[in-house]
């Protein structure tokens, strides 16, 4: 089990740009979440995923970003236009269900918006 | 909505020495989850222990347990003999029935000293 793996690591980009980050959960979670983690708000649940339909978006914090679940293996996290206030570490993480089981993180990345 | 509170932004403890990390929350449920996570300087989220709240019998996993009050609505994890791998930011979190997705609070920065 390799685990939940997102790409990449870090990214640089310039104001204005278009970003795309991926991730691939464990295979057989049937639940796939999406976290943004800043120094002044911690944590925060963006968008969340069951059998790759959309449950909950209302984290999203406006039009530039979306997600999308387009098999079992795979979702993207993309925001265009990016702004410097994107800044900030990005999580997927994945869980099996049943209910109440405890998420699986990915090693982030790290989003510089410049 | 649930909310999560770690008033301790940073703490400090000295290696082999014992330590609390306090977190409260605020819900209306009487069947929920709690965890806590450790997110060492490699970004990795970890996760260290889990309460189901039905459970009266607080959670113990090694060097770490919990005191788990439900009526005070307070979850603190206790490092024992902690170890300079215990070095990292601790998150509590909350899951309310039905595997909805965590709730974080801000978290604590602990440092274990030689």
């Amino acid at each position: 089990d390799a685990g939940v793996i997102q790409s990449p690591r870090h990214e640089v980009t310039e104001m204005g740009q278009e970003v795309t980050l991926r991730c691939k959960p464990i295979s057989g979670h049937d639940y796939l979440f999406w976290y943004r983690q800043t120094m002044m708000r911690g944590l925060e649940l963006l968008i969340y995923f069951n059998n790759n339909v959309p449950i909950d978006d209302s984290g999203m914090p406006e039009d530039r970003f979306s997600a999308k679940m387009p098999n079992a293996s795979f979702s993207t996290l993309k925001i265009q236009p990016s702004e410097p206030r994107d800044s900030a570490v990005y999580f997927c993480a994945s869980s099996p269900g049943p209910l109440n089981s405890p998420l699986h993180f990915g090693n982030g990345t790290r989003l510089t918006v410049t | 909505a649930q909310t999560v509170t770690q008033s301790q932004p940073e703490m400090s403890v000295q290696e082999a020495e014992t330590v609390t990390l306090s977190c409260t929350y605020d819900t209306s449920e009487s069947n929920y989850y709690l965890f806590w996570y450790k997110q060492p300087p490699s970004r990795q989220m970890i996760l260290v222990i889990r309460q189901e709240a039905y459970k009266q019998q607080n959670a113990t996993e090694n060097r770490f347990s919990v005191n788990f009050q439900k009526a005070a609505k307070s979850f603190s994890l206790k490092i024992s003999d902690s170890q300079l791998g215990d070095t990292a930011m601790y998150f509590c979190a909350f899951m309310r029935a039905g595997n909805t997705p965590l709730v974080f609070g801000k978290g604590t920065r602990l440092s274990v000293i030689a």
